[in-house]
């Protein structure tokens, strides 16, 4: 299961810290992602990192501005955005496959619920 | 804009067999696999077909997944009220290093 936390309101410039609650599954062995839909859109995967924490990856949107992290000891994926601007308003979910590792044989076979965030003055 | 293409929307009547389209290119669907994604409306998504064809355990066999080339397709046979939904493809882009999405289509069950 996944559980993210920390969405709302901020205004363009400003940061948000994103959290995703894992459990029932070893978080330490999978690769997670966040992907973000925004309002009548689709989606978008904004950003994954490996199961080790040791590599990350970003979509061109949000790369320089947005960091993704986990703690495996307390099985918490985070998603730090700074400098926000108003098209990243949007839920964003977290997800995870089958691999420990970013790769063209998985899917996201697990989705959180999402957290909206807001952008706007 | 998506990377990859979907039609906005699709429509068929109960029972009836639709077919949803997805193209892309060759750094995404034509060297990988291609995954497909049911949204209902207010909830998250949820992977219907993975690997071009394969489904997740609960996912019923009216639902299957096809690519050729650089183009992917997902049926519905039997098509039923409930199959009314946002579906989207999505494949790995070897260019970008990550995840890409179609645009997603809306099915009508008239």
């Amino acid at each position: 299961q996944l559980l993210e936390s920390g969405g709302g309101l901020a205004q363009p410039g400003g940061s948000l810290r994103l959290s995703c609650a894992a459990s029932g599954f070893t978080f330490k062995n999978f690769a997670m992602n966040w992907v973000r839909q925004t309002p009548g859109k689709g989606l978008e995967w904004v950003s994954g990192i490996i199961g080790s924490g040791g590599e990350t990856y970003y979509a061109a949107s949000v790369k320089g501005r947005f960091t993704i992290s986990r703690d495996n000891a307390k099985n918490i994926l985070f998603l730090q955005m700074n400098s926000l601007r108003v098209e990243d308003t949007a839920v964003y979910y977290c997800a995870n496959g089958w691999f420990d590792k970013l790769n063209p044989y998985d899917a996201f076979d697990v989705w959180g619920q999402g957290t909206v965030v807001k952008v706007s003055s | 804009q998506s990377v990859m293409t979907q039609p906005p929307s699709a429509s068929g009547t109960p029972g009836q067999r639709v077919t949803i389209s997805c193209s892309g290119s060759s750094s995404n669907i034509k060297n990988n696999y291609v995954n497909w994604y049911r949204q209902l409306p207010g909830s998250a998504p949820k992977l219907l077909i993975f690997r071009n064809h394969q489904r997740p355990s609960g996912v019923p066999d009216r639902f299957s997944g096809a690519k050729s080339g650089a183009s992917a397709s997902l049926a519905i046979s039997g098509l039923r009220s409930d199959d009314e939904a946002d579906y989207y493809c999505s494949s790995w882009d070897d260019s970008l290093s990550g995840w890409v999405f179609g645009g997603g289509t809306k099915l009508t069950v008239v």
